[in-house]
């Protein structure tokens, strides 16, 4: 089966950081490219960050640019968000996905989603 | 960045009608469009990409149109288990980044 599992989310206060990932089975993990995509609480979807199969190519929407860092380990079919200085508008549900094969930019795999709460 | 604006907000539809979804984006776009459904507590599902081809799974009842600005999704007969939130997507700005609609919630009638 086909799957992603996000891990690594929680409480955080402001300023602080937290590192996500996500495990991916049933597929090849290094034949995609991989995104994270967040929802705020009652709100729409929004695209954070992706990265190329290899690792060698990465992206970010400006909001997060200097603050977050996305790598993979695929070795360990892992995908990973490190997000630092985080503020209380990062809350959200953040979701991996994957990137459609033929159509990279359509995610035809999502993960569950991890909540990341930033709050004093 | 892309613009998409999705209309309307909300659509009451009842149970066996079709439903028509409009998704407009703020410049061209080229068929690099998908559509998502979401349920509450759910994670998002790919209905629709490349503005008109269906995902794997996806019931014949989904169809997507449209190129350029202007997009539909039409769902031809509605099941209860359609009732949900639908975003479309933008995948065309190369880098990124990608940018979706603020939803529509499709609701029972």
């Amino acid at each position: 089966e086909v799957q992603l599992v996000e891990s690594g989310g929680g409480l955080v206060q402001p300023g602080g950081s937290l590192r996500l990932s996500c495990a991916a089975s049933g597929f090849t993990f290094s034949s995609y490219w991989m995104s994270w995509v967040r929802q705020a609480p009652g709100k729409g979807l929004e695209w954070v960050a992706n990265i190329k199969q290899d690792g060698s190519e990465k992206y970010y929407v400006d909001s997060v640019k200097g603050r977050f860092t996305i790598s993979r380990d695929n070795a360990k079919n892992s995908l990973y968000l490190q997000m630092n200085s985080l503020r209380a508008e990062d809350t959200a549900v953040y979701y991996c996905a994957r990137e459609e094969r033929s159509a990279p930019g359509a995610f035809d795999i999502w993960g569950q989603g991890t909540m990341v709460t930033v709050s004093s | 960045e892309i613009v998409m604006t999705q209309s309307p907000a909300t659509l009451s539809v009842s149970p066996g009608e079709r439903a028509t979804l409009s998704c407009r984006a703020s410049q061209s776009v080229s068929s690099n469009l998908a559509w998502y459904q979401q349920k509450p507590g759910q994670a998002p599902r790919l209905l629709i990409y490349g503005a008109s081809t269906r995902a794997t799974g996806i019931p014949a009842r989904f169809s997507g149109s449209g190129s350029g600005t202007e997009f539909t999704l039409t769902i031809s007969s509605l099941q209860s288990e359609d009732f949900a939130v639908y975003y479309c997507q933008q995948y065309n700005n190369w880098p990124p980044p990608y940018t979706f609609g603020q939803g529509t919630k499709l609701e029972i009638k």
